[in-house]
């Protein structure tokens, strides 16, 4: 049972045009959501994060988007760079005594073109 | 180092052997988590430490696996008799622990990963 899918294994857009890269989940009480970049033989790296309470939250050229209603997220990215190619995974969490614990999607490949 | 640090980076072995996996967390934090990825798919959680204590091992798939946190900080994950099924990368990320009261996540509290060991079980 994935409690949350990343329904696109792969994503290319050319540099400068925006990315958007989506995420759906089917639990109700995941009451906070992260998006992790990851390049090869790396661990994942924190990118933006987003609270329930909130529908979008920015950081730079990074914004997420949260629809509760619809159990859906989408991070944009704005322009897009070469160097923003990597592996990107969305995760949603649970509190639990205090800490985080992460359910990913199965991640999306970005490929940005010159 | 400031990041959390996993030891080794690579580990083969062969069927049937015992392993540990070691993670170094970033100093301060008290919350410790391992994940396990396999090809193709997003991490998946195993256990996580509140200090020296397993607050959730729910991840743990079999009793092969086990994890022992003895100080507080370093932890070291333990496979018994692998299994080809085993490969996959174990990666150890660590946090800080939200102290206030409330359902939502303050700042800072975000878990930071290390590189990851990539087992492979022949």
């Amino acid at each position: 049972d994935q409690q949350v899918k990343q329904n696109s294994p792969s994503l290319s857009v050319q540099e400068g045009r925006i990315s958007i890269l989506n995420c759906d989940y089917t639990n109700s009480m995941f009451d906070y959501f992260l998006w992790y970049k990851k390049y090869p033989a790396e661990g994942p790296t924190f990118l933006i994060s987003i609270s329930s309470i909130k529908d979008k939250n920015e950081d730079g050229r990074f914004t997420v988007f949260l629809n509760k209603s619809a159990k859906h997220l989408s991070l944009h990215i704005v322009p897009s760079q070469p160097g923003d190619s990597a592996v990107y995974f969305c995760a949603a969490s649970v509190l639990i005594q205090g800490a985080q614990k992460l359910v990913f999607g199965q991640g999306t490949r970005l490929t940005i073109n010159p | 180092g400031a990041g959390v640090s996993q030891t080794p980076s690579n580990k083969v072995t062969e069927k049937g052997k015992y392993v540990e996996l070691r993670c170094d967390p970033i100093s301060g934090h008290t919350a410790l988590y391992w994940y396990r990825q396999s090809l193709g798919q997003g991490p998946e959680f195993l256990i996580y430490f509140q200090g020296t204590g397993a607050a959730d091992d729910s991840g743990l798939p079999n009793d092969r696996f086990f994890a022992v946190r003895p100080e507080g900080s370093v932890s070291t994950l333990k496979i018994q008799r692998t299994e080809r099924g085993d490969s996959a990368v174990y990666l150890c990320a660590s946090s800080r622990v939200q102290l206030t009261g409330g359902s939502h996540p303050s700042e800072n509290t975000e878990a930071f990963f290390g590189q990851g060991t990539r087992l492979t079980v022949v």
